[in-house]
């Protein structure tokens, strides 16, 4: 079974500029979850959706935006980007029978210029 | 609010030697706690996960840890150091969120270095 799929795996923005990051769950999977990883630090919550709500929000500024959709993919956009944007994007998922245990995909590594 | 201590930035150990990772955390109530790994540039993969049944918890790759509610600790814990275990640990708590979810706290992470 395929696991949490994101893409792009890199990309390169410069500042001002504003990105779309994809994230597919796990098969069955209908919760996902968005986490920022800066270098040298652990990864900071920013979001989770549930069948397409809003769950949660973490403690980021309203240029990072999120939705899911009616197939549990998601999305993160970020605008006005800033250089401390540079980081890691985790995308992970969760079923409803396994409520604790939140899987991850690879990532995509934003650099921003 | 949960969140969790990792009282070391770096741990280097010799192949075969035993391996002590240290996490301490706080919660308002009855943690569950987790073990992540991250090897370079790979994604975050589950070691164990503690979720108040059995303190001594096993997990993948000999790996172990127990929850201790007197300490407020959860150490990691293997027998003997394998050079493949070379990576970034993190110590993990799960908070719920009011809109009836729930989100990972991590800690700020353990490097582990093997040495021959």
């Amino acid at each position: 079974d395929a696991g949490v799929t994101q893409s792009p795996t890199h990309l390169i923005k410069t500042r001002g500029q504003h990105v779309t990051l994809r994230c597919s769950p796990i098969s069955g999977h209908k919760s996902v979850s968005w986490y920022q990883q800066v270098l040298g630090q652990g990864p900071q919550f920013i979001f989770q959706y549930y069948e397409k709500e809003e769950r949660g929000r973490g403690n980021f500024p309203d240029r990072f935006s999120a939705r899911q959709f009616p197939n549990y993919s998601s999305e993160l956009n970020v605008n006005a980007l800033l250089l401390g944007d540079s980081a890691l994007y985790l995308c992970a998922s969760r079923s409803d029978t396994s409520y604790n245990e939140q899987f991850f995909g690879p990532g995509t590594r934003l650099t921003v210029l | 609010a949960q969140s969790v201590t990792q009282l070391d930035s770096h741990v280097s150990v010799s192949e075969g030697t035993p391996v002590l990772l240290r996490c301490n955390y706080s919660s308002s109530y009855s943690p569950s706690l987790f073990w992540y790994v991250q090897h370079p540039n790979k994604g975050l993969q589950l070691l164990l996960k503690y979720t108040s049944a059995a303190t001594l918890v096993k997990g993948i790759n000999g790996f172990e840890a127990e929850f201790k509610k007197s300490e407020t600790s959860f150490h990691l814990t293997k027998p003997s150091a394998h050079m493949s275990d070379a990576a970034e640990y993190f110590c993990v708590v799960i908070g719920i969120l009011t809109g009836g979810g729930n989100k990972l706290t991590f800690g700020t992470g353990t490097q582990l270095k093997v040495e021959l």
